[in-house]
């Protein structure tokens, strides 16, 4: 089955730096790239996400980073602010089908004032 | 307000007994899904409808059955609940080539 592992686990920085989340997966099939934000007691929402035939996608503070040979994707955030501290998840799509995506195990990041 | 809506949001029951929770989304997608969040926070895929067909049955015991009225509606129907049943219950759904949304999540447990 697909395997994808996030790191870190936790991240902690301080308000204004830069935080990078990794996501690693093993499905060389996989087309579909998004990242999620669930806050605590929250649904899971989604951020931002790229398809395979594109290497870099900007949303104002937020970025994504594929290497579709290397199999792993990243979120970068600048600019922290106290309201991006949430769990942050990748979550690559299966075999190719959009329609089934396996979520990482999370990274949990803390942006202090 | 477009949205994938859940009730109840939390569902507190005995050891033994059966319930249900139900889902809708207005955003018109095709597809949607139940996940289920354990209280170490992983999140993992349990079912898939596809205009009311289903695409996607995880390795969930078949105490679980989800039930497709109609491409808007998708509930989730759980006989015999077991202590390890507890968990958040999140509903979603998406267009065939897009991201999902989910709804605000039934928080489940079970005494």
């Amino acid at each position: 089955g697909e395997n994808v592992e996030q790191h870190p686990s936790t991240l902690s920085v301080q308000e204004g730096d830069s935080a990078v989340i990794k996501c690693t997966y093993s499905d060389s099939a996989s087309n579909y790239f998004p990242w999620y934000k669930q806050e605590l007691g929250k649904r899971p929402q989604l951020i931002i996400d790229i398809r395979s035939n594109v290497g870099e996608k900007k949303d104002q503070r937020i970025a994504v980073t594929l290497n579709k040979t290397a199999k792993h994707f990243s979120l970068h955030i600048t600019e922290t602010q106290p309201e991006d501290s949430a769990v942050y998840f990748c979550a690559p799509n299966y075999g190719g089908a959009t329609n089934k995506l396996i979520f990482g195990t999370g990274t949990l990041l803390a942006v202090q004032p | 307000d477009t949205a994938v809506s859940q009730t109840p949001k939390y569902l507190v029951t005995q050891m033994g007994n059966d319930k249900s929770i139900k889902c809708e989304q207005n955003l018109g997608h095709d597809t949607m899904y139940w996940y289920k969040q354990d209280s170490k926070k992983f999140l993992k895929i349990m079912f898939s409808y596809n205009n009311k067909e289903l695409i996607i049955n995880e390795t969930v015991p078949n105490r679980f059955s989800p039930k497709s009225p109609d491409k808007a509606h998708l509930n989730l129907h759980i006989n015999s609940l077991e202590l390890g049943d507890s968990a958040v219950y999140f509903c979603a759904s998406s267009h065939r080539d897009g991201g999902e949304f989910f709804g605000p999540g039934t928080r489940l447990t079970v005494l």
